[in-house]
């Protein structure tokens, strides 16, 4: 049980394009998501915390016009990459948790992005 | 910011205890330490938590200090497959990752 899946797994798109990527939670109701990037050789950066029902709270210096978040039902949330540019190319990772507060988070298994 | 310590790097011989420590000073009441392991280009994977007690399951033995400040992971029996980052993160709210420690399993 508690299975993650992320899609797409790779994407490669042109600079000024936008990029969707999908985070479900396959076997249990998702109340808190997580969104993170990794470049390489370096930790996981929180992009944002995403809660069933509310807005994404964006961690700081992370653009919320430009890495749009919906956490559109209980097994599913998006994160939409706008107006890409090669500096957002990363490792991009959802985790998705059945409650709140300190309940397990479990990790997809992260969408590399490549911006041309 | 994360809110834990823990060495860049540690090395271990195949089959023997890998015992991966982790400094959480400024913990709080309420926040659990969890322990999750990052093989190249995947998602983290969930190895173990506890609050207060000492923890184990098939995996691993999490054994955390009484004032709490302190934990360590321990890998009973480890394998080529152990072979991983190691992050030990302090989690009530939201869940911030810090350098974790590099475990290379040797043979």
């Amino acid at each position: 049980g508690a299975v993650v899946s992320q899609h797409p797994s790779r994407v490669i798109c042109k600079s000024g394009t936008s990029v969707k990527i999908e985070c479900r939670s396959l076997d249990f109701q998702a109340t808190t998501m997580f969104w993170y990037r990794q470049f390489p050789k370096q930790s996981l950066m929180l992009m944002a915390t995403s809660n069933e029902g509310s807005k994404a709270t964006y961690e700081q210096g992370v653009e919320k016009d430009k890495f749009l978040i919906n956490h559109a039902s209980l097994t599913l949330s998006t994160l939409t990459v706008t107006s890409a540019h090669p500096e957002d190319s990363s490792f991009y990772i959802c985790s998705a948790g059945p409650g709140q507060g300190a309940d397990t988070q479990y990790f997809g298994p992260g969408t590399r992005l490549t911006v041309l | 910011d994360a809110k834990t310590t823990q060495p860049p790097s540690m090395d271990c011989a195949e089959g023997r205890a890998a015992n991966l420590p982790c400094n959480h000073s400024t913990i709080s009441g309420n926040e659990y330490v969890y322990w999750y392991r990052q093989i190249h280009s995947q998602g983290p994977q969930y190895i173990i938590h506890g609050l207060k007690n000492n923890e184990t399951n098939e995996m691993a033995s999490l054994i955390i200090t009484e004032d709490r400040k302190s934990s360590t992971l321990i890998l009973p029996h480890a394998t080529l497959r152990d072979t991983a980052v190691y992050y030990c993160i302090v989690f009530y709210l939201d869940m911030r990752f810090g350098a974790g420690t590099r475990l290379t399993v040797k043979p």
